[in-house]
């Protein structure tokens, strides 16, 4: 099955830096690879995602980048705020053999952006 | 209004008892799933519905039971708790076709086992 693999646990940066995510994945069929974001108490929430067929793609102050090959993407967050303090979470899904999505998670990076 | 409802919010309960989570979906989606999180925040999909038919189904006991009345309802009962069920549970929905992927969470279900 598929294992994504998510760095760093944790990450602190100052208000205005950036801060990049990486996770790597080990099933090459996979081809959809969504970032979600989790604050305190809530569910996780998409705030971008890629598929296999796109190498990059940018949402204001958010990026998404994959390599195929190397089979790892990565998440940039520009510019950072406070309130962009969270977990996040990568994912990689497949169709499975019922032609249906099965995503799995990576394990996590808590964000905190200093003031 | 709530795309993806659950409840109870906060479940505290004892070993050995029976328990229900409810989870409701107003986004006319075909596709429902239960994920767990544990303590370290590790998200794993438990059981994926689509239009009432269980097409996932990880490597959970068999204590924990998926029931599907309708496409906007996928309940989760749970027989004989023990204290390695604490998680938090997040019910979530797709829509399948039209391959948006995107995946609606709930607001979580904290479920502690004494």
């Amino acid at each position: 099955g598929e294992n994504v693999e998510q760095h760093p646990s944790t990450l602190s940066v100052q208000e205005g830096d950036s801060a990049v995510i990486k996770c790597t994945y080990s099933d090459s069929a996979s081809n959809y690879f969504p970032w979600y974001k989790q604050e305190l108490g809530k569910g996780p929430q998409l705030i971008i995602d890629i598929r296999s067929n796109v190498g990059e793609k940018k949402d204001q102050r958010i990026a998404v980048t994959l390599n195929k090959t190397a089979k790892h993407f990565s998440l940039h967050i520009t510019e950072t705020q406070p309130e962009d303090s969270a977990v996040y979470f990568c994912a990689a899904s497949r169709k499975s053999g019922t032609g249906r999505r099965a995503l799995t998670f990576g394990s996590g990076t808590r964000l905190q952006v200093q003031p | 209004d709530t795309a993806v409802s659950q409840t109870p919010k906060y479940l505290v309960t004892q070993m050995g008892n029976d328990k229900s989570i409810k989870c409701e979906q107003n986004l006319g989606h075909d596709t429902m799933y239960w994920y767990k999180q544990d303590s370290k925040k590790f998200l794993k999909i438990m059981f994926s519905y689509n239009n009432k038919e269980l097409i996932i189904n990880e490597t959970v006991p068999n204590r924990f039971s998926p029931k599907s009345p309708d496409k906007a309802h996928l309940n989760l009962h749970i027989n004989s708790l023990e204290l390695g069920d604490s998680a938090v549970y997040f019910c979530a929905s797709s829509q399948e076709r039209g391959g948006g992927g995107e995946q609606f969470f709930g607001p979580g279900t904290r479920l502690t086992v004494l």
